[in-house]
């Protein structure tokens, strides 16, 4: 299995304009996480789904941030202006509902950086 | 709400010594689950060990054990024999039962010297 696939690896982009992450997870899995890592805050949970329906989105920072899981196989966090505070790793993790109980498993993370 | 706190920022040892991270955590929950997640530089998570909160044996995986001290709310990782590739940043993380977040300590940087 290939794991969780994340991408872009490295985004640099300026302020004010639209960034788009992508994440696929392991095939299987029915549960997909988005966190986002910063020195500051840590590691926070965004948003996840449970069957490709957004459970729990009271993470998400505020509206210029959304996310879509339009099928089982893929999902995307759009940030829509981006500015500088918004620069983090973001990671996508998926796993199985009702499995073995808090075993995510994570992609290898975007790093973005607003300029 | 549950936090988890790690109080180490930084850990270093030599190579083929035990060493132990702290972690404490506060909740209200009776029924929960605490691991330790291991990143290292390629910057994946990789979940090392857990514990659930009703089993009073503490977790063991090879080399990596835990003290799990639910009345004081510590969760300790023990690395023995301590390796090169044990160089990551570790963190702890709480979830309740029946629930799907994770919540994450700060992390503590772990460096293994040659």
């Amino acid at each position: 299995d290939a794991g969780v696939i994340q991408s872009p690896r490295h985004e640099v982009t300026e302020m004010g304009q639209e960034v788009t992450l992508r994440c696929k997870p392991i095939s299987g899995h029915n549960s997909l996480f988005w966190y986002r890592q910063t020195m500051m805050r840590g590691l926070e949970l965004l948003i996840y789904f449970n069957n490709n329906v957004p459970i729990d989105d009271s993470g998400m920072p505020e509206d210029r941030f959304s996310a879509k899981m339009p099928n089982a196989s893929f999902s995307t966090l759009k940030i829509q202006p981006s500015e500088p505070r918004d620069s983090a790793v973001y990671f996508c993790a998926s796993s199985l509902q009702g499995g073995f109980a808090g075993e995510l498993f994570f992609g290898e993370g975007s790093r973005l950086t607003v300029l | 709400a549950q936090t988890v706190t790690q109080s180490q920022p930084e850990m270093s040892v030599q190579e083929a010594e035990t060493v132990t991270l702290s972690c404490t955590y506060d909740t209200s929950e009776n029924n929960y689950y605490l691991f330790w997640y291991k990143q290292p530089p390629s910057r994946q998570m990789i979940l090392v060990i857990r514990q659930e909160a009703y089993k009073q044996q503490n977790a063991t995986e090879n080399r990596f054990s835990v003290n799990f001290q639910k009345a004081a709310k510590s969760f300790s990782l023990k690395i023995s024999d301590s390796q090169l590739g044990d160089t990551a940043m570790y963190f702890c993380a709480f979830m309740a039962q029946g629930a799907q977040k994770l919540v994450f300590g700060q992390g503590t940087r772990l460096t293994i010297n040659p």
